[in-house]
């Protein structure tokens, strides 16, 4: 199994539509679980980070972490043309640890 | 925001040819960058860490005599993808934390990405 599990997609919705992408990991000892966004062949930019279990919210976006579960997602509330793009998650330990990244969701959202 | 610039964009070299690329954090000090590779539709996959002033840090499976990694100083790190070979062409993204930061944030900055093209 591995450490990370993200669906590949790809996913296709409607402009106006909500977005949930999801992973999941097998390690409990995550503690960081951050979502990315990459543009084709362009570099991931951070788009929310989340330490231990909750909610966050940042306009459009919220990202959950259910660390019972080993289950975190990405909302995208009102989703534009311009948040097609390939969604990373990723997750680390605590120290200074590298990333550990998911597969990726590529996500269209058709105007 | 902290910015990290790579260096070549795109890069198209002969089989055997020794490939360098550059990793700039520009207006921060990072004492540790991280080298990924990503091939096309895949995640990305670390490579090594590099650290300042010491040697890398590579991941299992990753030869440290085929990509050789230096980190002279606190905003400069460099791969070179040595004799090079079709099966290295590959899109290549380094990161970087800025120094001073908890150890608990670890919010890394990507650079823009170095597409590898050996022919």
């Amino acid at each position: 199994q591995k450490e990370v599990e993200q669906d590949p997609g790809p996913l296709s919705v409607p402009e106006g539509a909500i977005v949930s992408l999801n992973c999941t990991y097998s390690n409990s000892a995550f503690q960081y679980f951050m979502w990315y966004r990459q543009y084709s062949r362009k570099g991931p930019e951070l788009l929310m980070y989340t330490y231990s279990s909750g909610n966050k919210e940042d306009g459009r976006f919220t990202a959950q972490v259910d660390k019972s579960s080993k289950y975190i997602s990405l909302f995208i509330r009102d989703s534009q043309p311009s948040d097609s793009a390939t969604y990373l998650c990723a997750m680390r330990y605590s120290g200074n640890t590298p990333l550990v990244f998911g597969k990726g969701t590529r996500l269209s959202v058709i105007a | 925001g902290a910015v990290v610039s790579q260096h070549p964009s795109r890069v198209i070299c002969k089989s055997g040819t020794s490939v360098k690329i550059e990793c700039r954090s520009l207006d921060f000090q990072a004492t540790t960058m991280f080298w990924y590779r990503q091939f096309p539709k895949q995640s990305l996959m670390l490579m090594a860490t590099s650290n300042e002033g010491s040697k890398a840090t590579y991941e299992q499976g990753v030869e440290k005599d085929k990509f050789l990694i230096n980190h002279a100083s606190l905003t400069l790190s460099t791969l070179t993808v040595t004799s090079a070979h079709p099966e290295d062409s590959s899109f290549y993204i380094c990161s970087a934390r800025e120094t001073g930061h908890g150890s608990g944030a670890n919010v890394l900055t990507f650079g823009a990405g170095s597409r590898l093209t050996v022919l």
